[in-house]
């Protein structure tokens, strides 16, 4: 059973731009906030974003804050990130995940996709 | 910024327990979840709200959460248990989930 389906990773060079999405499937995702988590090569899990279920509150790590942008379309049942100046540190799987209470942002992730692979490499 | 700390690695033997610890600044005042993320696998939320399992997760995990140290606890460990185990709190400070740096649990 997947729910949570990501796309549009891929090999992009420094300093470029690569848009991400994640489509949900036969869950409850509107109001829902929902996050991207990323897994560098050899490292473990790191918070990327997290967007409230209405879209109007927005958090970033540190890392990636002024740099990329998390959005969604509850009517598309989708949710993205605008990843732009890469560096080759932004190498990981990208994982976009559900939180588990309705409206609530202090939440477990209950949801996860398998992931979409971003390469930053000249 | 709120700093969660795990040991990289535990090793237990088949049917022994297996005890994860998740080190943070008065933890016991918050909220942990705990996810397992076997290898090729996507990640799975194995406990919430300190010791609450979600549909579906084995009786044989369990948590705890005091002081300092909150701690995953896997009775009767079984081979496929062997994944990296992360713990996560919201740092309420910043409006912001915070993860451990993971747990690799070996089964040998």
């Amino acid at each position: 059973q997947v729910n949570l389906v990501e796309s549009g990773g891929g090999v992009v060079q420094p300093g470029r731009s690569l848009r991400l999405s994640c489509s949900s499937f036969e869950i409850t995702f509107r109001n829902h906030p929902m996050y991207w988590v990323r897994q560098a090569p050899g490292k473990g899990l790191e918070w990327v974003a997290l967007i409230s279920f209405d879209g109007r509150e927005s958090f970033y790590s540190d890392s990636v804050k002024g740099r990329f942008t998390i959005s969604r379309d509850n009517s598309k049942r989708t949710l993205s990130l605008e990843m732009n100046s890469l560096r080759r540190e932004d190498t990981a799987v990208y994982h976009c995940a559900r939180g588990k209470y309705e409206k609530v942002l202090a939440a477990p992730m209950d949801v996860w996709g398998r992931g979409t692979t971003v390469t930053v490499s000249s | 910024s709120y700093v969660l700390t795990q040991p990289p690695s535990v090793s237990v033997a088949p049917g022994q327990t297996a005890r994860i610890t998740c080190g943070g600044d008065n933890i016991g005042s918050k909220t942990v979840y705990w996810y397992q993320h076997m290898a090729g696998h996507v990640p799975v939320l194995v406990l919430f709200d300190d010791n609450v399992r979600p549909s579906g997760i084995a009786e044989r995990i369990s948590g705890s959460n005091s002081g300092n140290t909150a701690t995953l606890t896997i009775s009767g460990v079984e081979p496929w248990d062997e994944a990296d185990y992360y713990c996560q709190v919201w740092d309420a400070s910043r409006d912001r989930p915070v993860l451990g740096g993971g747990t690799n649990l070996a089964v040998l």
